[in-house]
């Protein structure tokens, strides 16, 4: 199985920061990563798939990037918003998989 | 959108069956999983059932326990639930990924299974 490391487990920043979140996973899995955003009680939210494409609806200050085995998501200017778990997940190859989540906070 | 529903409490070894129903798509275009959120923890993908219901995959978690269907005449996939145990315990989602892709958009908004004696 194809594991997915996510660093930090969690970070706090405060409004109008940049955050960057990385994922690595365990062998090549081209650009096949996907980023979401999930709220207490709320599904998770499709912001990012194949690495850098962004979701429509999605806000532009999220973006993606990377290949292979390693790749980051990216938040430009911090909104009240955006603090929430951050979770990759390979869409590579089965059994599919996500990275443990990273909980972004406010400071 | 999709709607999960058939959640509840459950007795260790027992079953339960879960639905997900979908519109405002043409849903046998579409291929479907399942994905469960224990309590407090992360996402784990369980289920993929192709849009024709021809390929099918599960998590070696539950393989050999659950069995994924769906019915594109009723627009809504399924998920029988077997041999249930405490760790099966989770918040279980239904959600869409594209023909040849496995992003998931969207996703119901999920039906609690707990397993308790």
């Amino acid at each position: 199985d194809i594991q997915m490391t996510q660093s930090p487990s969690s970070v706090s920043a405060s409004v109008g920061d940049r955050v960057t979140i990385t994922c690595r996973a365990s062998q090549d899995i081209r650009k096949w990563v996907a980023w979401y955003q999930q709220k207490p009680g709320k599904a998770p939210k499709l912001l990012i798939f194949a690495a850098s494409n962004l979701q429509s609806g999605v806000s532009s200050r999220f973006s993606g990037s990377g290949s292979g085995t390693d790749f980051t998501l990216t938040i430009s200017s911090l909104q009240p918003e955006d603090f929430a778990t951050y979770y990759c997940q390979q869409a590579n190859s089965f059994p599919i998989t996500f990275g443990q989540g990273t909980r972004l906070e406010i400071k | 959108q999709l709607v999960e529903s058939g959640g509840g409490s459950v007795q260790p070894g027992g079953s339960r069956r879960l639905s997900c129903g979908a519109s405002g798509f043409e849903f046998d275009n579409f291929e479907m999983n399942w994905v469960r959120q224990a309590p407090g923890k992360g996402l784990e993908w369980i289920s993929y059932i192709s849009s024709s219901g021809n390929t099918i995959y599960y998590a070696d978690s539950v393989k050999g326990r659950f069995t994924i269907s769906r019915d594109n005449a009723k627009n809504s996939l399924y998920l029988q639930m077997n041999s249930l145990r405490a760790e099966d315990t989770a918040l279980y989602f239904c959600a869409r990924s594209p023909k040849g892709g496995h992003s998931y958009y969207p996703w119901g908004q999920g039906t609690l299974v707990t397993v308790s004696s």
